[in-house]
């Protein structure tokens, strides 16, 4: 089984619709961290959370809401889904100590019609 | 704001021809990490960097950090199919132990055989 599990792999959804993508990992690590990849962009932060209580905001947080439920889960939710936000999504994971490799997901490609 | 930028965008290759990709940023990091994402897949961890100066070697992959940590390079000697993807670097900005793991933007190698 991975380490870093996404759940769903694919999903298409309509204009204003909510959604959920679910992150869980076996790596006992305390960061999480979305990432969003754009063709051209790379990997660009959307939030990220040091523990269950600490939740900061990324560099294009705009549009999204997270929720830490435990160590090992942390959710993205899109409130109202617009087609700018299709794009391919990554839930990753790092240590908080000095190594600071970060584990990824097998990533959501979410497209908003 | 911190940034980590990565050159060229794309590189296309023949086999057997060499590569490299370079980062910078626009702050001192306390260690610059690379990844490689196959097509289709997910960025995973190829090496991290920690000291001033510093070479790595993997096979015919060379990792170097600049002398003042910001700035970072990769480079592939005689270009192999298998090395086609995407190489990004990526440095824990925002300072002490609240960093943002940031990435470049990455560097797409597609190798014709």
């Amino acid at each position: 089984d991975a380490d870093v599990t996404q759940t769903p792999r694919n999903r298409i959804t309509k204009t204003g619709k909510r959604i959920m993508l679910e992150c869980s990992q076996t790596k006992g690590h305390d960061r999480m961290y979305w990432y969003r990849q754009d063709p051209g962009l790379g990997l660009r932060l959307i939030y990220y959370s040091f523990d269950v209580k600490d939740i900061n905001k990324g560099e294009i947080s705009d549009g999204y809401s997270v929720s830490r439920q435990a160590q090992a889960k942390f959710s993205l939710s899109l409130e109202s889904a617009i087609p700018n936000q299709t794009a391919l999504y990554f839930c990753a994971t790092s240590d908080g100590g000095s190594k600071t490799e970060a584990f990824f997901g097998q990533g959501t490609r979410l497209t908003v019609v | 704001g911190q940034q980590v930028m990565q050159i060229p965008q794309y590189q296309h290759v023949q086999e057997g021809e060499d590569f490299t990709t370079y980062c910078n940023s626009s702050t001192t990091l306390s260690n610059i990490q690379w990844y490689k994402q196959r097509p289709g897949g997910h960025p995973v961890f190829l090496i991290q960097l920690v000291k001033s100066g510093e070479v790595k070697k993997q096979k015919r992959l060379t990792f170097q950090f600049g002398e003042a940590k910001k700035n970072s390079s990769l480079h592939i000697t005689a270009t192999q199919t298998t090395d086609v993807g995407t190489y990004f670097c990526a440095g824990p900005l925002g300072g002490g132990s609240n960093y943002k793991l940031t990435f470049g933007k990455g560097t797409l190698l597609t190798v014709n055989p």
